[in-house]
């Protein structure tokens, strides 16, 4: 099963920053969290992860509380293309169980 | 980032019948996974594949339906056997990379129907 909450559906303005939450209260210490995202018949993207610190690149920003226990991916202005499923996924990288496990994600929908 | 390629894109077969995906990676990887993503759902692990090993199920995914093949680090196929109209699904491969093997990318999916 998924670790992760996320809430199923967001609107966002166009250029507006996207404010994306999940919570996974119960990662463990050697747990990341990942975002990936699925653009409408097309195969995941990922955008972003963290550890503990926050962290950012071209596409987005990624915050996580000091406890762990939730995290939100910023992005910082939305367009159409950024229409899509994000996922946040929490995981151990590399290793024999190294895998994705995709919960239902947040649909969010870019408005002009 | 690694380029993922899956063949065929698309396909309508009838029930009973096997169809075999393929999925080709333009550069050397130790894992592959294969996923299905049902009409309007989220993606679900069939089976994680290593070279020169027997693949590994997920809960609710058995070799007899869903065999897989990872003959080379760049290539891995899966077959849908005895197809129902349940199995119509995208079905998706996966690598990881990235420096220290954070990342998962993903190929661009089979569309499968089954009639």
């Amino acid at each position: 099963d998924a670790k992760t909450t996320q809430p199923p559906s967001m609107d966002c303005a166009e250029g507006r920053a996207a404010n994306l939450p999940c919570n996974h209260s119960t990662i463990s210490g050697n747990e990341y969290v990942y975002w990936y995202r699925q653009i409408h018949s097309q195969g995941p993207q990922y955008i972003i992860h963290g550890l503990k610190n926050n962290e950012t690149n071209e596409m987005a920003s990624l915050i996580i509380t000091e406890d762990r226990k939730s995290s939100t991916l910023i992005l910082p202005h939305a367009t159409l293309r950024d229409t899509a499923v994000y996922y946040c996924i929490v995981r151990v990288p590399g290793g024999a169980t190294n895998k994705l496990i995709f919960g239902t994600g947040t649909l969010l929908a870019v408005q002009p | 980032s690694a380029v993922i390629s899956q063949k065929p894109s698309r396909d309508i077969c009838q029930r009973g019948t096997s169809l075999t995906i393929q999925c080709q990676v333009d550069s050397q990887v130790t894992m592959m996974f294969w996923y299905r993503q049902q009409p309007g759902q989220s993606l679900t692990l069939i089976a994680t594949a290593n070279q020169g090993s027997e693949a590994t199920y997920e809960s609710g995914f058995v070799i007899d339906k869903f065999p897989i093949s990872r003959p080379n680090l760049t290539f891995s196929t899966l077959t849908v056997s005895n197809m129902s109209p349940e199995d119509s699904s995208i079905y998706l491969c996966s690598v990881e990379g990235g420096a220290g093997f954070y990342e998962q990318y993903f190929g661009p999916g089979t569309r499968l129907t089954v009639t």
